[in-house]
């Protein structure tokens, strides 16, 4: 899987937009872009992913560069529930290959 | 949906001793991956079955350890003998193809 890069961590203040980089610049044509967060003491949970486009959902929005080298997870409004550590990960589209967590952004909402 | 299901949440134990952890999927989810957290070493793959089948086992830290999943639904993880250095906290998830769905996990304490 492509290495990616994430700054260890980031404050936001509460209410604002985060937005939380991740640079994958050895990311190959058929690799998605996939982003988790762990909550203190919890186990990891889905985000969003995504190939080229952006993607929105309920929690987030995924902007993807067009060269595909980095990209920018987006919490529109923060709540102080958004303080986790936050993994983004490059892989294989075929969902039954493993998922490799590096080190993440650790990310804290500033009342 | 429950979700995935793990048991014990909490375990301490004496070192030698044999440790089981569990893991009910979600129905229908035909993948199931170990992982183990720690501070230092953070989340760490460490088998993955598809279809039952153990698919890379490579991250299995030494034949202490060893997971089966007998049926499509139930996975242990077993740790004979223990070691003070086995703890950690211990995930599973299950995935359909894509979004893992983690457990809460296990807190291993080996004294």
């Amino acid at each position: 899987d492509a290495k990616t890069t994430q700054p260890p961590s980031m404050d936001c203040a509460e209410g604002r937009a985060a937005n939380l980089p991740c640079n994958h610049s050895t990311i190959s044509g058929n690799e998605y872009v996939y982003w988790y967060r762990q909550i203190h003491s919890q186990g990891p949970q889905y985000i969003i992913h995504g190939l080229k486009n952006n993607e929105t959902n309920e929690m987030a929005s995924l902007i993807i560069t067009e060269d595909r080298k980095s990209s920018t997870l987006i919490l529109p409004h923060a709540t102080l529930r958004d303080t986790a550590v936050y993994y983004c990960i490059v892989r294989p589209p075929f969902g039954n290959e493993k998922l490799t967590f590096g080190t993440g952004t650790r990310l804290t909402i500033i009342p | 949906d429950a979700g995935v299901i793990q048991s014990p949440r909490h375990e301490v134990t004496e070192m030698g001793q044999e440790v089981t952890l569990r893991c009910k999927l979600i129905s229908g989810h035909n993948s199931l991956f170990w992982y183990r957290q720690t501070m230092m070493r953070g989340l760490e793959l460490l088998i993955y079955f598809n279809n039952n089948v153990p698919i890379d086992d490579s991250g299995m830290p030494e034949d202490r350890f060893s997971a089966k999943m007998p049926n499509a639904s139930f996975s242990t993880l077993k740790i004979q003998p223990s070691e003070p250095r086995d703890s950690a906290v211990y995930f599973c998830a299950s995935t359909p193809y894509y979004g893992y769905t983690f457990g809460s996990g296990t807190r291993l304490t080996v004294v």
